[in-house]
């Protein structure tokens, strides 16, 4: 346990209603990121963030912005959602220390529908 | 950019049963990860291994990092071992939490 967790766990929204999920940490990481994972593509990476207000796109990373004001939030904002943008979403933080420095570990996932 | 590939795409297993799920890359291995996907959609990271050989009781892990491949061991798999197992790895040069992952194992155990 990482000490992840996510808000909402499941959602229903409408279509051209934003969205915002919350990515929650307990551990300091310094290294937060959000997935999707969809049937036939698998899991990709939409953003990620290095440090408080630093953050990059990833593979799928258009529809979708990102905050990170404080270490232990990480905010995935859809500012439309779209039908496409129904998935689950998965945030992560890598690991630090020696033991664990390299490892990621992933929140328990949110459950996002447009209709 | 780097293709993650991993065999077999389905297995199905009597409880006791022993097995071996591979994962081969297209370019070299960075930071090679195995994870376990529960029925209930938990991603849990079971080694974090870009080289060598690592155990944590039933399951086991070799990378043969100059080869390009990964091989998760599961010795006398339980229904609780049911899911599906990702490797992932990351680009050389990009963020080490950039993760490709491949497709993915659907391993069903039965009792």
């Amino acid at each position: 346990d990482a000490g992840i967790t996510q808000s909402p766990r499941h959602k229903v929204t409408e279509t051209g209603t934003p969205v915002t999920l919350r990515c929650h940490q307990t551990e300091n990481h310094r290294y937060m990121y959000w997935y999707r994972q969809d049937p036939g593509h698998g899991l990709r990476l939409i953003h990620y963030s290095y440090g408080v207000k630093d953050t990059d796109k990833g593979e799928v990373s258009d529809g979708y912005s990102v905050s990170r004001s404080k270490t232990e939030d990480f905010l995935l904002t859809l500012e439309s959602a779209t039908s496409s943008q129904t998935s689950v979403y998965f945030c992560a933080i890598k690991g630090s220390g020696v033991l664990s420095g390299n490892t990621i570990y992933f929140g328990e996932g949110s459950w996002l529908t447009v209709v | 950019g780097i293709q993650v590939e991993q065999s077999p795409p389905d297995l199905i297993l009597q409880e006791g049963a022993n097995s071996t799920l591979r994962c081969n890359f297209s370019d070299s291995v960075n930071n090679l990860q195995w994870f376990h996907q529960n029925p209930w959609g938990q991603l849990i990271n079971l080694f974090y291994i870009p080289s060598g050989t690592k155990q944590n009781g039933r399951l086991s892990a070799t990378t043969v990092a100059t080869e390009r491949y990964s091989l998760l061991y599961i010795s006398s798999s339980q229904t609780t071992d049911s899911g599906v197992y990702f490797c992932a790895d990351n680009l050389e040069g990009g963020s080490q939490g950039n993760l490709i992952f491949g497709k993915g194992t659907k391993l069903s155990v039965k009792p």
